[in-house]
């Protein structure tokens, strides 16, 4: 069955980057683009970004375009999401999320739905 | 930004009954419209996606409609599983975003 696993909770500080992975199994983790997405508490989710991880290619999020970074290495079937210049705002779970629709299909205008998720990993901003 | 209000905030029913849920799109999002369930401690489960296809495994109980603006979520006999918080999500245009949630309680 598939299965995302991230990394576990972190506390950090102002000013600092985490960098968060999500290991996936059970299905051809270079057929399916990863989301991320965050929620903070008491929030609705929010998308940050997604990877392709057939080619590489990301897109963002504007409101984040200038501090994320997602990666992802398909040896080790994980995606990557990089968080830099941390603010108290920024305290949420993050999640990642793979795609319903199989990269092929993204080209006939399908994708972008969240389907299986990740556990989330806590990320606590605080001074 | 495509802006998604969902109504009513809170929805008070019993087991067994309907319920039915809202999401307005502040521009037409054509029928590019999914649905998720969120309980307590876990991530969203995706129900419905496309405004009316239900995602591998949910129950037929789980239906929408919908296109352009106004989409529906019905949820036909409430199982005492089904109480949760309900978001929308658009795909339509970036960035993708949700509406900010319905929380079907229990009466």
């Amino acid at each position: 069955q598939v299965q995302l696993v991230q990394s576990g909770a972190e506390v950090t500080k102002p000013g600092a980057s985490v960098k968060v992975s999500c290991e996936a199994s059970g299905y051809t983790f270079t057929n399916y683009v990863i989301h991320w997405v965050r929620q903070a508490p008491g929030q609705r989710p929010e998308w940050m970004g997604w990877i392709n991880a057939d080619n590489g290619n990301t897109m963002y999020a504007q409101k984040f375009q200038a501090r994320i970074t997602i990666t992802r290495d398909t040896f080790a079937r994980t995606a990557y999401m990089e968080l830099s210049s941390l603010r108290s705002e920024d305290t949420a779970v993050y999640y990642c999320s793979r795609d319903y629709h199989i990269v092929t299909a993204r080209s006939q205008g399908s994708g972008d739905y969240f389907h299986h998720w990740g556990q989330g990993t806590l990320i606590t901003v605080s001074s | 930004e495509i802006v998604l209000t969902q109504s009513p905030a809170t929805l008070s029913l019993s087991p067994g009954e309907w319920a039915t849920l809202s999401c307005r799109a502040s521009q037409s999002v054509d029928r590019y419209l999914a649905w998720y369930q969120q309980k307590p401690g876990q991530a969203p489960r995706l129900l419905i996606y496309d405004a009316s296809n239900r995602a591998t495994g949910i129950p037929a109980r789980f239906s929408g409609s919908g296109s352009g603006t106004d989409f529906t979520l019905t949820i036909s006999s409430l199982e005492p599983e089904d109480f949760a918080v309900y978001y929308c999500q658009q795909r339509r245009d970036w960035p993708l975003g949700f509406g900010g949630g319905t929380n079907v309680e229990s009466k």
